[in-house]
């Protein structure tokens, strides 16, 4: 079984500052996908961003971009120019491309606290 | 419109009571989840759904059980509730060919 670990229960970046969010997982399989996932106060899971694990060139979507490491089964997410909507939990999660067993696998979570 | 709804969005029920949580979408997926959320614990699969006859036990199904009444609703069942049963529950969809789930709001559910 898959397992996706999240090491810092909790993250403080200055408003307008750069944070990093860690993610490792571990899996035997080749081919897969991971995602970003944002929840806010309003408890809305909402997709920040993804990657496929095929593709070498790490996933761009406007301020944040995953560092993604395929050897060392790491994901982690930047977090550019930081806002105060930007303060949520976020969750790392992994999903098998194989066929078979589906649903999504998460870490524990990540609180990210924004300082003004 | 939202495109996945859950009912109820909050709930507070007895030990021994039996409760449906009731999921729908719009979105024409075929897949449908659903996940439970504990704090410090992230989300863990309960069950999955590849189509109305295809419904698959997730990784904590014990104590729940699942109806696919239709592509469009997936409904998950307690039989008789129990504290440890207190949690926010999600339901999710994707297509079969999905790199994305789609969540819904979720439903608080207390279990007294």
């Amino acid at each position: 079984a898959q397992t996706v670990t999240q090491s810092q229960p909790e993250m403080s970046v200055q408003e307008a500052e750069t944070v990093t969010l860690s993610c490792t997982y571990d899996t035997s399989e080749s081919d897969y996908y991971l995602f970003w996932y944002k929840q806010p106060p309003s408890r809305q899971m909402i997709l920040v961003i993804r990657q496929e694990a095929y593709k070498q060139q790490n996933a761009t979507e406007n301020r944040f971009s995953v560092n993604f490491q395929k050897a060392a089964k790491s994901f982690s997410l930047k977090i550019s120019d930081s806002q105060l909507g930007d303060a949520a939990m976020y969750f790392c999660a992994y999903r098998s491309a194989g066929g078979g067993a589906d649903g999504l696998t998460f870490g524990k979570g990540t609180h990210l606290i924004i300082q003004p | 419109d939202a495109d996945v709804t859950q009912t109820p969005r909050n709930r507070i029920t007895k030990t021994g009571k039996r409760i449906m949580l009731e999921c729908s979408q719009t979105k024409g997926h075929d897949r449908m989840y659903w996940y439970r959320q504990d704090p410090g614990l992230g989300l863990r699969l309960i069950y999955y759904s590849f189509d109305v006859k295809d419904i698959n036990k997730g990784e904590i199904s014990d104590g729940y059980s699942v109806s696919r009444q239709a592509q469009a609703k997936f409904s998950l069942s307690l039989e008789s509730a129990i504290p440890n049963q207190t949690a926010l529950y999600f339901c999710a969809t994707a297509r079969s060919d999905y790199n994305e789930q789609f969540f819904g709001p979720g439903t608080r559910l207390t279990v007294l």
